[in-house]
């Protein structure tokens, strides 16, 4: 199984300024996603990260907004641009194992924005 | 991509066997029918996983009918450790060729002592 870390676990940011989230993963992986949780809501995937190449954006979600890097294959960031106190989620990395057609996921990043 | 429908919410004493259905009626022939448990402050982690039939792992079984349009999550003997949103995932995970995973409203299990 892949252990995915996660940084910063969690930060309170004030509206207008931009966060950058960290993901770093135990083993090589293609595919890396971000996702992002509501409060109380399910998850929601915000796109999906490809070593090499630049991120798909699914409905909803702009690069301007959240741009994303995945220099290699352990590794991503998600910023979070010109934040709202909308904003306030938990985002979550996920990396798929083939292997096992399953996601693992990391512990998420509690943002608060004021 | 095969939408799932769950009960919102479930309560069950210690003890007992907790039984989640979901709902798949779109399923594609390639889709895996993927369950995972969730708790605050914490990413989904993956419980179980199965095409058709049974499946049985040392924590859940996995229950899918032949016309897999749907599936059952069964929990034996719960705990309050157990207290979770678990949610039904279907889809395909494939390097080669990913197809993305929705995951639905998931569903809220509280345990009561």
């Amino acid at each position: 199984s892949a252990v995915i870390s996660q940084k910063p676990s969690r930060d309170i940011c004030q509206r207008g300024t931009s966060l950058t989230i960290q993901c770093q993963v135990d083993s090589q992986v293609t595919m890396m996603f971000w996702y992002r949780q509501q409060p109380g809501q399910s998850l929601t995937l915000i796109a999906t990260a490809n070593q090499g190449s630049e991120a798909t954006y699914e409905s909803g979600f702009v690069i301007d907004k959240f741009p994303i890097s995945r220099p290699n294959l352990t590794f991503s960031t998600l910023t979070v641009s010109n934040m709202s106190p909308e904003d306030s989620s938990i985002y979550l990395c996920s990396v798929e194992d083939a292997a096992y057609e399953k996601l693992f996921f990391g512990s998420g990043t509690q943002l608060s924005v004021l | 991509l095969a939408k799932t429908t769950q009960p919102i919410s479930m309560d069950s004493y210690e003890g007992q066997e907790v039984n989640i259905t979901c709902s798949h009626n779109n399923i594609a022939t390639n889709d895996y029918i993927t369950w995972y448990q969730q708790f605050p402050s914490q990413g989904p982690r993956f419980i179980i996983q199965g095409y058709k039939t049974k499946v049985t792992n040392e924590v859940a079984s996995l229950f899918i009918p032949a016309d897999r349009k749907s599936s059952t999550l069964s929990l034996p003997r719960v705990s309050l450790s157990d207290t979770a949103v678990y949610y039904c995932l279907v889809g395909v995970l494939n390097s080669g060729g990913y197809q993305k995973v929705t995951f639905g409203t998931g569903t809220k299990l509280q345990v009561i002592p």
